[in-house]
């Protein structure tokens, strides 16, 4: 069964950093396209990032040049690395699998980050 | 960039009816692929309808999605109890992969 577990979210400062990870079980994170999506406070959801198998990535023009996304294979493991950290960033954020061509067939349950001084 | 319009915003319906959601798209989806998702509240989507009309794993036949090119359809024949939830449709043909701002359905 695949399940994925966010855990990283916090309360932080504008302008901090923060690490997401997404621990996965039941298949290899190498052989996916994983992805984070993030959704305010009462609203709707918006595409953060995706990377490929062969480790290409690429992000959302609100997230790009601050956010990277990268995976430790031996650890089964997708991250988040979030620099720079917006008022606007306050999400949760989820990680999913798919991507691409691929629909989100798996979420995790999220994990909550709330930028504010 | 694809801007996905819902229609209605909020529906309100008994159990028992029919629901029928639509999804514009701003530009043709890309080999129709458009997926529909169902969220409740406190938890996190769920994949029911990809390839705009092909049902994910375990979803009943209760739905059923349609379409192709610029204008999508999620229909619900029956609510059930647990059907009354926020549905969000999604192209992920062409980056940046874009959401709908969602239709709730709310039980009248």
């Amino acid at each position: 069964e695949v399940q994925l577990v966010e855990s990283g979210g916090a309360l932080i400062q504008p302008g901090g950093s923060l690490r997401l990870s997404c621990a996965a079980s039941g298949f290899s994170v190498s052989s996916k396209y994983m992805s984070w999506v993030r959704q305010a406070p009462g609203k709707g959801l918006a595409w953060v990032s995706v990377t490929y198998r062969d480790g290409m990535s690429f992000y959302s023009d609100s997230v790009k040049g601050r956010f990277s996304i990268s995976r430790d294979n031996s650890k089964n493991t997708l991250y988040l690395q979030m620099n720079s950290l917006r008022a606007e960033d306050t999400a949760m954020y989820y990680c999913v699998t798919g991507g691409v061509i691929l629909p989100y067939d798996s979420w995790g349950q999220g994990t909550l980050v709330t930028v504010s001084a | 960039e694809i801007v996905l319009t819902q229609s209605p915003d909020t529906v309100s319906l008994s159990p028992g009816e029919r629901a029928t959601l639509s999804c514009r798209a701003s530009q043709s989806v890309t080999a129709n692929y458009l997926a529909w998702y169902q969220q409740k509240p406190g938890q996190a989507p769920r994949l029911l309808i990809h390839g705009a009309s092909s049902r994910a794993t375990g979803i009943p036949d209760s739905f059923s999605g349609s379409g192709s090119g610029t204008d999508f359809t999620l229909t619900i024949s029956r609510l059930e109890p647990e059907d009354f939830a926020v549905y969000y449709c999604q192209q992920y043909g062409s980056s940046p992969y874009t959401f709908g701002q969602g239709t709730k359905v709310e039980i009248k």
